[in-house]
């Protein structure tokens, strides 16, 4: 059974200071790991994403994530908080063992003060 | 490429009342996916369509139903409409990458106001 979870639900940082989202996941196969930004009142937009290929991954935005398996965590981060990265993050993982199944975890709400 | 498109963006209803809400996803993609997004539950999987095919579900109840069109465009429906299913009802288009994951491609949502 596959799960994720976000370590924090709030994550407050000073503009240009770094940015680290906690996410640890479970998946019995190898997982694809998402992370998605959802500013306000807008759908979802891909950061980046994990396929089983390099375990340091680059998104948009200066925004990057390490998959580390032997501590099943995914966390993203950015050298730089902008005061226009505040908004709500989401760790997902995907399971390719069979079918297609999408959990998210529960959200980081970053705010981000001038 | 036009993304997701969903329509309408809002719709306001009152509680017994049915609603359909669309999907058209990228072109080319065959999977769609519909999630509901609330406060208080989060961002929670409802069902996936792939080749006009429900290929998986999530625990919804049986008022809460969707298709696929051969085109690949998808509509939700729910009825019998209750005050808790007020929320931002998210539609993603998925393409298989090289490596196997899923990658979705979300729209801008739905927001239902259940009344």
């Amino acid at each position: 059974a596959q799960s994720v979870t976000q370590l924090d639900s709030h994550v407050s940082v000073s503009e240009g200071t770094p940015v680290l989202l906690r996410c640890n996941y479970s998946s019995s196969y190898s997982p694809s790991l998402f992370w998605y930004v959802q500013h306000p009142n807008k759908g979802l937009q891909l950061l980046l994403k994990y396929t089983s290929a390099a375990t340091l991954v680059k998104g948009i935005n200066g925004f990057e994530a390490e998959f580390k398996k032997s501590e099943t965590s995914f966390h993203l981060t950015k050298p730089s908080a902008h005061m226009s990265d505040a908004a709500e993050y989401f760790c997902v993982v995907s399971d390719r063992g069979g079918g297609f199944k999408t959990i998210f975890g529960a959200g980081t709400r970053l705010f981000v003060k001038a | 490429k036009a993304g997701v498109t969903q329509t309408p963006r809002y719709l306001i209803k009152t509680r017994g009342q049915q609603v359909t809400l669309s999907c058209s996803p990228i072109s080319g993609h065959r999977s769609v996916s519909w999630y509901q997004q609330t406060p208080g539950q989060g961002l929670q999987f409802l069902f996936e369509y792939f080749s006009e095919t429900q290929r998986n579900k999530g625990n919804f109840p049986g008022r809460f139903s969707g298709r696929q069109f051969s085109n690949s465009r998808s509509e939700m429906n729910v009825s019998t409409l209750e005050l808790g299913d007020s929320a931002l009802y998210l539609c993603a288009s998925s393409l298989r990458t090289s490596g196997g994951a899923w990658e979705q491609f979300f729209g801008p949502g739905t927001r239902l106001t259940v009344l």
